[in-house]
């Protein structure tokens, strides 16, 4: 099945630690993007990667950090230094800049 | 200003009725525009996407689309309990460079039975 997957479903962090969110497609698409949803809130863009061994910040980038080593992965580190990580991460992936599909997403608490 | 805005709701239609959610956007060169569904606590799904002024039907779900006026809208037809969810337009936006598309903060719908 071709698709895109995150992992944990559930993360819990304590105060000061770093934590990496998985994302993994197999949908073949140069593009993958991370996204945070705050409850009643709309997608917020952290980071975004248009080719392997490139990068772009998002709107909200700080505290965040990615890699693309290969096509089909893009993980998210938060870092200590997000101070109010808790929250709902999306990742997706496209094709292009176009259309856009979603993983079913991680949900960070900080504890 | 708000590049992509979608009145946040809550839009309450009784089942079977029309519901009628509505997006405006500021980049005259936009062309491709999507309406995705999240239902709470789950991933956006991508319902529609429409490229071109006029309508296109899928099912239930008809999206409007007029560059002209900038705005892009989500019919939904017979409405049913299960499409209570919030409803998230989004824009590609070309006068930006080559970035991703952008969300509105989405219309939550609620479809009473």
């Amino acid at each position: 099945d071709g698709g895109i997957t995150q992992s944990p479903k559930y993360l819990f962090r304590k105060e000061g630690q770093n934590v990496t969110l998985s994302c993994e497609q197999n949908l073949n698409h140069d593009a993958m993007y991370w996204y945070r949803q705050d409850p009643g809130q709309g997608l917020r863009l952290i980071y975004y990667s248009q080719i392997v061994n490139d990068f772009q910040k998002g709107d909200i980038a700080e505290g965040y950090s990615v890699s693309r080593e290969k096509k089909e992965s893009f993980p998210l580190t938060v870092t200590s230094a997000q101070k109010n990580p808790t929250a709902f991460y999306l990742c997706a992936s496209s094709k292009d800049t176009d259309t856009q599909y979603f993983g079913p997403g991680t949900r960070l608490t900080v504890l | 200003q708000k590049e992509v805005e979608q009145n946040s709701g809550p839009l309450s239609v009784p089942e079977g009725a029309i519901a009628s959610l509505n997006c405006t956007y500021s980049d005259r060169g936009s062309q491709s525009f999507f309406w995705y569904r999240q239902y709470s606590g789950k991933s956006p799904e991508l319902i529609m996407f429409i490229y071109s002024n006029g309508d296109k039907e899928d099912g239930r779900f008809t999206a409007q689309l007029n560059k002209a006026s900038q705005y892009v809208s989500l019919l939904i037809r017979d409405s049913q309990p299960s499409d209570s969810a919030t409803y998230l337009c989004a824009v590609n936006l070309p006068l930006s460079g080559n970035t991703p598309l952008v969300f509105g903060k989405g219309t939550r719908l609620s479809v009473i039975a």
